[in-house]
């Protein structure tokens, strides 16, 4: 089955600063990744996603990359802001018809000093 | 309002005896998935549905059994709990996750096994 490594597990970055967290995967058949936010005590939420077609999804301050050669994506925040402390999960899948199983990473604590 | 709703939010019991988790969602969607978060393992999906009568397993579905006969509602049944599952379940449902459809979780219930 799919297996995601994610890293680094805790990350913390100036205000204003980029932060990079990154994932590999191991099923080359996976077709799409997206990323998931989850705030203390909260529960998980999108916040971006790309598809095995394109390279790079960008959504103001976020943005994705993907190398299906190497199979690993990036998370990219930029011009971080304190309301970015979190911690950050990625995700793959194998998008076929009745086979929709998710494979998280094991999640990025990422933590924005003032 | 849509949402994801779970019951109960917090559960203590002890080992053996058999408990259900109800998650219900109002927004019509055909995906649902049931997930434990664990620190340091990230989020583990247990169990999918694709429709109603349709369920699959995840990458942990041992000790765990749901059943999808109506599309709002996915229970999540521990037989015979043990304390290796005491952990924080999310339920999520999506009109497809994989097709870049937003997947919607739950508020989490936390599960103490003793």
């Amino acid at each position: 089955g799919e297996n995601v490594e994610q890293h680094p597990s805790t990350l913390s970055v100036q205000e204003g600063d980029s932060a990079v967290i990154k994932c590999t995967y191991s099923d080359s058949a996976s077709n799409y990744f997206p990323w998931y936010k989850q705030e203390l005590g909260k529960r998980p939420q999108l916040i971006i996603d790309i598809r095995s077609n394109v390279g790079e999804k960008k959504d103001q301050r976020i943005a994705v990359t993907l190398n299906k050669t190497a199979k690993h994506f990036s998370l990219h925040i930029t011009e971080t802001q304190p309301e970015d402390s979190a911690v950050y999960f990625c995700a793959a899948s194998k998008s076929n018809f009745g086979n929709e199983k998710l494979t998280f990473g094991t999640g990025t604590r990422l933590t924005i000093i003032p | 309002e849509a949402q994801v709703t779970q019951n109960p939010r917090y559960l203590i019991t002890v080992t053996g005896k058999k408990l259900t988790v109800t998650c219900s969602q109002n927004m019509n969607h055909e995906y649902m998935s049931w997930y434990r978060q664990d620190p340091g393992l990230g989020l583990r999906q247990i169990y999918y549905s694709m429709n109603v009568e349709v369920t699959d397993k995840g990458d942990v579905p041992e000790g765990y059994k749901v059943s999808r006969k109506e599309k709002r509602n996915f229970p999540l049944i521990l037989e015979s709990p043990s304390p290796n599952q005491t952990s924080l379940y999310f339920c999520a449902s999506s009109l497809n996750p994989t097709a870049g459809e937003t997947q919607y979780f739950g508020p989490g219930t936390r599960l103490l096994v003793l």
